[in-house]
């Protein structure tokens, strides 16, 4: 079975600055992986995903994600964060064996707070 | 283009109470997933609906039941009701081509159970 991890359950980032969510998977095979983004009391917006092929992805909003086999991580990266940026952010993961039947795997989430 | 939408919004009902939560899919999608997310807590998988049959679930008993109708809309059914199903409840739909991981969800259902 499958599991996601993400270490930070909370990230203080000044507007304007650098941004690095973490995320860590274990799944046999090659994952399926999504990072998602929820405001609060709403659904899930999918902010880019990792199928195969080239490792950095480029998501929506100016976030991209590089997929590390040998660390069994897919870190979010953001160069600069605006405060509508604050929300929190989930890693799932999913396999496609039985065609993602089993649904996607989510982490507890990193709840991110802008500071002016 | 429509998104996903579910209804209702929110709902309120007693332990030991029966809940139909509904939700349409996006134009061009086929599958639906279900998930129920606690406070403070990532979502979990309760099942998914591929052709109108359930094709996968997780780890949830089987008074969580429920349908796909031929627009690919679908309905979550609970039983029994239990102080702990209070969740907000999330349904997301797959593109028709493309991978049933690939999901795009609503913006869910606020269930409290008292």
């Amino acid at each position: 079975a499958q599991s996601v991890t993400q270490p930070d359950i909370h990230i203080t980032v000044s507007e304007g600055a650098s941004l690095e969510l973490r995320c860590n998977y274990s799944y046999g095979a090659t994952p399926y992986l999504f990072w998602y983004v929820q405001s609060p009391g709403q659904g899930l917006q999918l902010l880019l995903k990792y199928f195969s092929g080239d490792t950095l992805v480029q998501g929506i909003k100016g976030f991209e994600a590089e997929f590390k086999r040998s660390q069994s991580s897919f870190n979010l990266r953001k160069p600069s964060v605006h405060w509508s940026d604050a929300a929190e952010y989930f890693c799932a993961v999913g396999a496609q064996e039985r065609g993602g039947a089993d649904g996607l795997t989510f982490g507890k989430g990193t709840h991110l707070i802008i500071q002016p | 283009e429509t998104g996903v939408t579910q209804s209702p919004t929110h709902l309120i009902k007693t332990r030991g109470q029966q809940v139909t939560l509904r939700c349409s899919s996006q134009s061009g999608h086929n599958t639906v997933s279900w998930y129920q997310q606690a406070l403070g807590q990532g979502p979990q998988f309760i099942f998914q609906y591929y052709r109108e049959e359930e094709n996968g679930r997780g780890n949830f008993p089987p008074r969580f039941s429920g349908l796909q109708f031929p627009n690919y809309s679908s309905e979550l059914n609970v039983n029994a009701l239990e102080l702990d199903d209070s969740a907000l409840y999330l349904c997301a739909s797959s593109p028709t081509s493309g991978s049933r991981l690939e999901q795009y969800f609503g913006p869910g259902t606020r269930l409290t159970v008292t």
